[in-house]
């Protein structure tokens, strides 16, 4: 069975910095792209970023509104994916979930769509 | 970017009713489309991908059509547990970009 786990999730403050991490388990990490999606509240889904797999050297893409601020990391070994979320802004405060991308291949390109997540961890910046 | 509108951004609807939602991009994305449903304070559930394909363990009363910039949701027989918010999602480039979401309620 496929499970998603967040952890890190709390308080800090403006300027302040956090690291979250997502447990992985039921399949193999390293063949997967791996995402953050972020939830404000009361709000719509907003997706934070990507890291690629193994075999695409684990390259990563970010939202124009985290770009430069967050960093997005993984450890095959150790089943994990984590955000390292740094200049935390009022607006970033949300509920931050890690999601698991597949992949298909269509002609001569790959799309990977999400299929699991995790329950969400919170994230409040606030002084 | 790409710009996903859901229309309608909410409806009310009885048990047994068939529901329709609409997608669309602000430009073509082929079908690279997935949708989610999400209950409050609950993780988003993957529902469907590349249009149309169902998610396993997803049931069949679920189903997506659409391709280029217009796409549809329809669940068939709407019942009790099925009231939530609808996402649809573009990944045909990025940034993966959300609709806004339209929450499904009990007439």
């Amino acid at each position: 069975e496929v499970q998603l786990v967040e952890s890190g999730g709390g308080l800090v403050q403006p300027g302040g910095s956090l690291r979250l991490s997502c447990a992985a388990s039921g399949f193999t990490l390293s063949d997967q792209y791996m995402d953050w999606v972020r939830q404000a509240p009361g709000k719509g889904l907003e997706w934070v970023g990507r890291i690629r797999n193994k075999a695409n050297t684990y390259t990563t893409e970010y939202a124009a509104s985290v770009k430069g601020r967050f960093t997005i990391s993984r450890d095959d070994s150790k089943n994990s994916l984590y955000l390292q979320m740094n200049s935390l802004r009022t607006e970033d405060t949300a509920v931050y979930y890690c999601a698991r991308a597949s992949g298909t291949r269509y002609s001569s390109s790959w799309h990977w769509y999400f299929d699991y997540w995790g329950q969400g961890t919170l994230v409040t910046v606030s002084s | 970017d790409i710009q996903m509108t859901q229309s309608p951004s909410s409806l009310s609807a009885s048990v047994g009713d068939r529901v329709t939602i609409t997608c669309r991009a602000s430009q073509g994305i082929s079908n690279y489309l997935a949708w989610f449903q999400q209950k409050p304070g609950k993780a988003p559930k993957s529902l469907i991908y590349a249009a149309s394909n169902l998610q396993s363990g997803v049931p069949s009363k679920f189903s997506g059509s659409g391709s280029g910039t217009d796409f549809t949701l329809t669940i068939s027989s709407l019942q009790p547990e099925d009231f939530a918010t609808y996402y649809c999602q573009q990944y045909n480039s990025y940034p993966l970009t959300f609709g806004g979401g339209t929450k499904v309620e009990i007439k």
